[in-house]
Parts: C-alpha cells; sequence; structure tokens
C-alpha cells in the first residue's frame, strides 16, 4: 500500500514569496502532523490535526504558517512572505490515532525548501 | 525546554564498536519510541517500549526503558556502515498522546 507522500520534494523560493506544501497521508489514518527540520536536527512540531477536532495549531512558529486539511484527507501547508529562517525539510507524518493506544507516526520524504 | 533531552548529539565510530545513545527526562512516559532517519527519508520506527525496565532487542540493537519510564537508551552492538543516520527518541506523557521528539543523535559508522 502506499505510504505517505509529499510534493514538492524540492523548493526553491525567493525571500518574501508564498509556498504551499503538499501531504497525502496513508488513507484512513485519522491524525496528521506537520513538522520542520533543520539540517541533522530534532523534528520541530508544527501543527497536528485529529479527525473533526480543531487542529492543534501551538507550534507554528509565527502567523505567516498556516494550514489545512480539506476532507481529513490532504493537508496543505503554507508559509506566507517566506524568510530565509524558514529553510528546512518539512515532513509530514499521519497515524492512525486512538484514545488508548500507543501510536505510531508514519512519515513522509519530507519537502526540502530553500529560501534565497 | 526540551522534554526529551539526547546524547550524544554526534557520534562517529569505527565498524565493529559497540555504542549506546540516551534519550532522558524529568518526566514520566507512558510508551517511548525509537525511530531511524536515513538521508532524504523520514524517520522510520525501530521500536516501542511500555513497560519500566522492558528491554526489547531488535538484531544487534538492544533497547531499554528505564524502572521510572523517565530514560531509555539503545545500545548497538558491532556497529556497521548501513547502521549510519539519525537516531531519534519520541515519548508520549499518557496514553493516546501525541508524541514528544528528543533532538535526535546523528551516528556514522565508519568502515
Amino acid at each position: 500500500g502506499a505510504g505517505v507522500s509529499q510534493s514538492p520534494s524540492n523548493k526553491v523560493t525567493e525571500k518574501g514569496k508564498d509556498v504551499e506544501l503538499r501531504c497525502d497521508p496513508i488513507s484512513g489514518h485519522t491524525a496528521l502532523y506537520w513538522y520542520r527540520q533543520s539540517l541533522g536536527q530534532g523534528l520541530e512540531f508544527l501543527i497536528y490535526f485529529q479527525g473533526n477536532s480543531a487542529p492543534d495549531k501551538s507550534g507554528l512558529p509565527s502567523d505567516r504558517f498556516s494550514a489545512e486539511r480539506t476532507g481529513g484527507s490532504v493537508s496543505t501547508l503554507t508559509i506566507q512572505r517566506t524568510q530565509q529562517e524558514d529553510s528546512a525539510v518539512y515532513l509530514c507524518a499521519s497515524s492512525l490515532r486512538t484514545s488508548g493506544g500507543v501510536e505510531t507516526q508514519y512519515f513522509g520524504p519530507g519537502t526540502r525548501l530553500l529560501v534565497l | 525546554t526540551q522534554l526529551l533531552e539526547q546524547s550524544p548529539q554526534f557520534l562517529s565510530i569505527q565498524e565493529g564498536e559497540n555504542l549506546t545513545v540516551y534519550c532522558n527526562s524529568s518526566s514520566v512516559f507512558s510508551s517511548l519510541q525509537w525511530y531511524r532517519q536515513e538521508p532524504g527519508e523520514g524517520p522510520v520506527l525501530l521500536v516501542t517500549v511500555v513497560t519500566g525496565g522492558e528491554v526489547k532487542k531488535l538484531k544487534r540493537l538492544t533497547f531499554q526503558f528505564g524502572d521510572a519510564r523517565k530514560d531509555s537508551s539503545l545500545h548497538i552492538t558491532a556497529a556497521q556502515p548501513g547502521d549510519t543516520g539519525l537516531y531519534l527518541c519520541a515519548g508520549a506523557r499518557t496514553s493516546g498522546s501525541r508524541l514528544t521528539f528528543g533532538e535526535g543523535t546523528q551516528l556514522t559508522v565508519n568502515p
């Protein structure tokens, strides 16, 4: 079966431009996460969607960042007026999260964003 | 404040050596996981530990969850170049809560 896919795989943009990053989760997974990862570093949580609940946006670094998840499936992360410090790998993960279980997150390959 | 502290941050060793990576916290975790990430890919789950004192083995990798469920370790025996990658620990504070990831340990095994 298909895993988590992300597009584009690489994106180079100019400072001040807007970018949209896409994530297609594993079919049937109720939870979807966005993380940011700087070179060789750990994962910085950005935002989390679970079913029809309001998203947990507590990790978004500024109001230039936003995300939506349409129809409980595909998600788009939008960065407005990009800055050079936004350059990083943006990872998406999905899981079949239950209220009392141990969760396994399945990650996509990431989108490498470079802001010039 | 980082809930999960990993050490060392970087580790470069020769093929055949043994190594241990640590994941520590002042908080108790309901479960703890270890992921491995290769260049250009997303992290992949290696193991989940849920019981204090639990030890799990995956070929040459041994994972241990501390008795108090505040720390964990990953031990690799006779490391191989294919073990090279970023190792991440991740914990859930309560059953069903989302994961918190550590900063990762970048392991390089030289042939």
